[in-house]
């Protein structure tokens, strides 16, 4: 079945740092991408989405590029400020529902 | 511009209560889900739903069970609550999940005794 690997947390960066965290992704097809960034307390919120092969998804500094044959849709941000400091899930739409990552927690220094 | 709402936010029960998990929104989406959260675990797929008036189970479905009498409005129950059922629970929604992204709830923090 489908199914969403995501780089193991916690990831732990200084501010202006690049961050880079693993997504591949096992599917029929080729399946919609997601990252959903959740702050504490609250819930998942879209960040970003890729709909088709080579697609760029990008927003508020991160970006994400659907590679097929890699399969793979690793998220990415030239420099981290201590506000992004959240856990981050990459996620496949499946037929009826979504297929997510277990999630990864950053931490971000000052 | 509500989106997805989650009641109650948070609540205690004791081992061998019941209650009612509501979730509506007001986004006219078909698609509705119930997800519970567990440190470490990511989110696991209890129930949705795909319409007004239909169900399906998802990955942990056992303990719970659901309603969509309204196409607004999705309900997850608890008939006989257990310690093993504290979680956060969210619910979302959905246009189309063959490229649309879901919606999520704020959470429900549940606590069973």
């Amino acid at each position: 079945g489908d199914s969403v690997t995501q780089m193991e947390g916690p990831v732990t960066l200084s501010e202006e740092a690049f961050l880079t965290i693993n997504c591949t992704y096992t599917a029929t097809g080729y399946p919609s991408l997601f990252w959903y960034v959740q702050y504490p307390g609250e819930g998942l919120q879209l960040l970003l989405k890729a709909t088709k092969a080579d697609d760029k998804g990008s927003n508020k500094g991160f970006e994400a590029t659907y590679r097929k044959e890699t399969t793979s849709f690793h998220l990415e941000k030239g420099s981290v400020q201590v506000s992004d400091s959240a856990v981050y899930f990459c996620a496949l739409a499946g037929t009826y529902k979504y297929i997510f990552g277990t999630g990864t927690r950053l931490k971000v220094l000052a | 511009n509500a989106g997805v709402t989650q009641t109650p936010k948070f609540r205690v029960l004791k081992t061998g209560q019941s209650m009612t998990l509501l979730c509506a929104q007001d986004m006219n989406h078909e698609y509705m889900y119930w997800y519970r959260q567990d440190p470490g675990m990511g989110l696991r797929l209890i129930h949705y739903s795909v319409g007004e008036g239909t169900t399906a189970k998802g990955e942990v479905p056992d303990g719970y069970n659901v309603s969509r009498l309204k196409k607004q409005n999705f309900l997850l129950g608890l008939e006989s609550a257990a310690p093993s059922q504290t979680s956060v629970y969210f619910c979302a929604s959905s246009r189309d999940p063959s490229n649309q992204p879901q919606h999520f709830g704020d959470g429900t923090r549940l606590s069973i005794l």
